[in-house]
């Protein structure tokens, strides 16, 4: 079953508005992956992280591994109406291969 | 490339049926892995096939099977099908098993009744 703990489930903002969710695990990653769903699509890799503190930016996008490597957050600035989705953090283990976990997503609605 | 492409886009089954969803992956990926997403939950990870050969199995029974043939397409099969097997199924496909050119179809949306 899942393993990572991704909050917040939901959140509602203004555009304009910035947004931080994070992900934690009880298990040490060695790759972490943010993702982004859309409505009856797959989801699509936004960035990805791969070393214990590194912070890495994709446009408005900014996520951190974290320094235990159990946990890492992404941070969107100035929310615009097309960043309303589902984001997923994933995490891939030492023995898992490219067998992904994901956490169970932050519904993100932004209001025009 | 073309992506992945998954058929049907949607499905309906009876309890107790079996069910065969497809998987067309980009020239050159032989690796393909499947997941269940059910509704309000993150994918969670089937099996996994690189050449032809599973690679990697999660919690998932054994009605839970797949086949992956040389052209890059897949299958997944589901017998004696559960109402909680209802969910999006989604298939993903890379290169020599990295994650990293990982391409997700949009998926089919399984409801059993």
């Amino acid at each position: 079953g899942q393993q990572l703990n991704q909050s917040p489930q939901s959140m509602f903002i203004q555009e304009g508005e910035d947004v931080s969710m994070n992900c934690t695990s009880s298990s040490i990653f060695n790759t972490w992956l943010w993702y982004k769903q859309d409505p009856g699509e797959g989801p699509v890799l936004l960035i990805a992280l791969y070393k214990a503190g590194e912070l890495t930016s994709n446009g408005r996008l900014t996520a951190q591994f974290g320094i235990t490597r159990k946990d890492s957050f992404l941070n969107i600035s100035a929310s615009i109406p097309s960043d309303v989705g589902i984001y997923f953090c994933a995490g891939l283990g030492e023995t898992s291969g490219s067998r992904l976990t994901f956490g169970e997503g932050t519904q993100l609605t932004v209001n025009p | 490339e073309t992506g992945v492409t998954q058929s049907p886009t949607h499905l309906i089954k009876t309890r107790g049926q079996q069910v065969t969803l497809r998987c067309s992956s980009q020239s050159g990926h032989n690796t393909v892995s499947w997941y269940q997403q059910a509704l309000g939950q993150g994918p969670q990870f089937i099996f996994q096939y690189y050449r032809e050969e599973e690679n990697g199995r999660g919690n998932f029974p054994p009605r839970f099977s797949g086949l992956q043939f040389p052209n890059y397409s897949s299958e997944l099969n589901v017998n004696a099908l559960e109402l909680d097997d209802s969910a999006l199924y989604l298939c993903a496909s890379t290169r020599d098993r990295g994650w990293y050119g990982y391409t997700f179809g949009s998926g089919t949306r399984l409801t059993v009744v």
